[in-house]
């Protein structure tokens, strides 16, 4: 592993039904993001973690939940999704220093 | 509250002609500033970042951003655009919470 990892690369999900999306580093960044890219409105942050352990919601966190038991991973899970849902999710970390973040590939959620 | 405001959400401009994707601000936010691209299916690339000292900033492939305080502006310029710079350009802020806000992003297409 090089970076920071996403599975799966796309989805199709049906409504109501629950979804994780994974995401691993192996960076040993302390901070980990998860966004959701929507045309027309750019990345928005949906939940956050500047340490193992802790998280905190950013923009739009409603339907979404996230945990961080360990360092490298940070799962982003859709409860009941909704075709709302459908987007590209990045997940992103950085070293907390002031550093940029470093981004996935991305996964492509399409719920129908 | 932290906005990060692209003024541009297209910029079509011929090959080898200088171009500026702006950004502006909102001060309430730290000043720590980035530049992404990203190309077609692909995740974000840092371009360059702002944290201190200069405000002339020179990243990847040519590309520069000069960060000007009094007008919370970031605006990003290349002398000379090719073909392969054709991207979605985003701007970002960094929040003392350790969060990255971005905006809604500019579209560069380079026209042969």
């Amino acid at each position: 592993i090089a970076g920071i990892t996403q599975a799966p690369t796309s989805q199709i999900l049906a409504a109501g039904r629950r979804m994780t999306l994974r995401c691993t580093q192996d960076m040993r960044h302390n901070a980990m993001y998860w966004y959701r890219q929507d045309l027309g409105l750019g990345l928005r942050l949906i939940h956050y973690s500047n340490t193992a352990g802790t998280t905190g919601k950013g923009e739009v966190p409603d339907g979404y939940s996230v945990s961080r038991a360990n360092t490298d991973d940070f799962p982003l899970t859709l409860a009941s999704a909704v075709p709302s849902q459908t987007s590209v999710y990045f997940c992103a970390s950085s070293d907390g220093t002031g550093n940029p973040a470093f981004f996935g590939q991305g996964t492509r959620l399409t719920v129908v | 509250a932290q906005s990060v405001t692209q003024l541009d959400s297209q910029v079509p401009v011929f090959e080898e002609a200088p171009v500026e994707l702006r950004c502006n601000y909102s001060s309430s936010v730290s000043v720590y500033l980035f530049w992404y691209v990203q190309y077609p299916n692909q995740g974000l690339q840092l371009l360059l970042k702002y944290l201190s000292g200069s405000t002339l900033v020179k990243g990847i492939n040519g590309f520069e951003a000069e960060f000007n305080k009094s007008q919370t502006s970031f605006h990003l310029r290349k002398p000379s655009v090719h073909i392969s710079d054709t991207a979605e350009y985003f701007c970002a802020v960094r929040t003392t919470g350790n969060q990255f806000y971005f905006g809604t992003g500019t579209s560069l297409t380079v026209i042969p």
